[in-house]
């Protein structure tokens, strides 16, 4: 069962504008949640999070927002850069962490 | 700060062989996590160890098993490999607690192939 659904296996967006990746989940025992972005031959790193109390998280270039009625979220980019490049994976978890579910990922392509 | 490591990078087997995959954590963390991330999906989630037990498991049959050790290194081990095993296998360490308990820390991942 696919609890965690990123249903866009890629995006391509020019360098200085937004990037939105989007992310849906069906358990709504899930109350943390994260993006994760991986480059190849590399593990996923871990790039911003957001619990279920909030409706939005910030950092720098990347925002985060939660729609927990819609069972959604989704992450902004502004400005997009070529370094950007790289699979992003939605995760989401419960309480306990021991089982964080992650999507498929979406494979983010920023041209100069 | 040393991150998670993980050994070896890359290994080939055949089917009904067994394999064993190292894992060192990241200093200060000790929890570890084993994911399973096969072609064109996100990692799923296999089990996680704290205080050397089993602390929660995946949907994965029972010849996937592990170990933590008391240094909080790991190993995951794949009895009677079958084709479908093949994958990439992520490690990812946390701190059992505080504000770091839900964000996971990977390794690079051993890719194994089943032949």
């Amino acid at each position: 069962d696919q609890q965690v659904k990123q249903n866009s296996p890629s995006l391509s967006v020019q360098e200085g504008r937004i990037s939105i990746l989007n992310c849906d989940y069906t358990n709504s025992m899930f109350d943390y949640f994260l993006w994760y972005k991986k480059y190849p031959a590399e593990g996923p790193t871990f790039l911003i999070s957001i619990s279920s109390i909030k409706d939005k998280n910030e950092d720098g270039r990347f925002t985060v927002f939660l729609n927990k009625s819609a069972k959604h979220l989704s992450l902004h980019i502004v400005p997009s850069q070529p370094g950007d490049s790289a699979v992003y994976f939605c995760a989401a978890s419960a309480y306990n962490n021991n089982d964080m579910r992650f999507g498929a990922g979406t494979r983010l392509t920023v041209k100069p | 700060e040393t991150g998670v490591t993980q050994s070896p990078t890359h290994l080939i087997k055949t089917r009904g062989q067994q394999v064993t995959l190292r894992c060192s954590s990241q200093s200060g963390h000790n929890t570890v996590s084993w994911y399973q991330q096969a072609l064109g999906q996100g990692p799923q989630f296999i089990f996680q160890y704290y205080r050397e037990e089993e602390n929660g498991r995946g949907n994965f049959p029972p010849r996937f098993s592990g170990l933590q050790f008391p240094n909080y290194s790991s190993e995951l081990n794949v009895n009677a490999l079958e084709l479908d095993d093949s994958a990439l296998y992520l490690c990812a360490s946390s701190p059992k607690q505080g504000s770091g308990a839900n964000v996971l820390t990977f390794g690079a991942g051993s890719r194994l192939t089943v032949l």
